[in-house]
């Protein structure tokens, strides 16, 4: 059974400082997602990384991804209190359309 | 382009009663996807529907059955509901094996 675990699941940061969330998942897969979502609100989508190596930067955040390590990482540069959400990883089992959530990381930045 | 819909956007229901939910995929869109997320956890998978069968389902119980139409919309019903049902349900949509679109959720609540 596909498990996607994430971590850390609570990460409160000071504006301005960097920081990455993991995603490790357990078996093979290329498709690998990224969402942010707010308190009470639906999922907005962040990125899409679709092969090994795969890199994309929006703003102050970028996903990669290394199929080999079954690892996809979150890194966010200079963080500032708008990006204080809990943050997904999902994998698509078998390029299915069946996502596998993360746990889920709570990001809190303060000043 | 609306995006994906979904209705009602809340609801509430006392246990063993029944309750329909429905999607609107997003123009162009033919695949709809269900998935329930409990108060502080990632969403869960629960069927996937594709013109107009169900191609694959998660683990849950047949209490829990859906439909797509021919214009692609969706409906997710839950029969006999129980407590442990409350949760944000949300839909997504995408071309075959194409990136998933959330809508905003419908937010159940079981009495």
């Amino acid at each position: 059974e596909l498990k996607v675990e994430q971590n850390p699941l609570f990460l409160s940061m000071q504006e301005g400082k960097n920081y990455t969330i993991y995603c490790n998942y357990s078996t093979t897969s290329d498709r690998l997602y990224w969402y942010r979502q707010d308190p009470g609100k639906s999922l907005e989508s962040l990125f899409v990384l679709l092969s090994n190596g795969a890199v994309k930067q929006e703003g102050r955040l970028m996903a990669s991804l290394d199929t080999k390590a079954r690892l996809s990482t979150l890194h966010i540069t200079a963080a500032v209190h708008d990006l204080s959400a809990t943050y997904f990883c999902a994998v698509d089992k078998d390029d299915t359309d069946k996502l596998i959530f993360g746990t889920g990381t709570r990001l809190q930045v303060f000043p | 382009d609306a995006g994906v819909t979904q209705s009602p956007t809340h609801l509430i229901k006392t246990r063993g009663q029944q309750v329909t939910l429905r999607c609107s995929p997003k123009s162009g869109h033919d695949t709809v996807s269900w998935y329930q997320q409990a108060l502080g956890q990632g969403p869960q998978f629960i069927f996937q529907y594709y013109e107009e069968e169900e191609r694959q389902r998660g683990n849950f119980p047949d209490r829990f059955s859906g439909h797509q139409f021919p214009n692609y919309s969706s409906e997710l019903n839950v029969n006999a509901l129980l407590l442990g049902d409350s949760a944000l349900y949300l839909c997504a949509s995408s071309r075959t094996s194409g990136e998933q679109f959330f809508g905003p959720g419908t937010r159940l609540t079981v009495l």
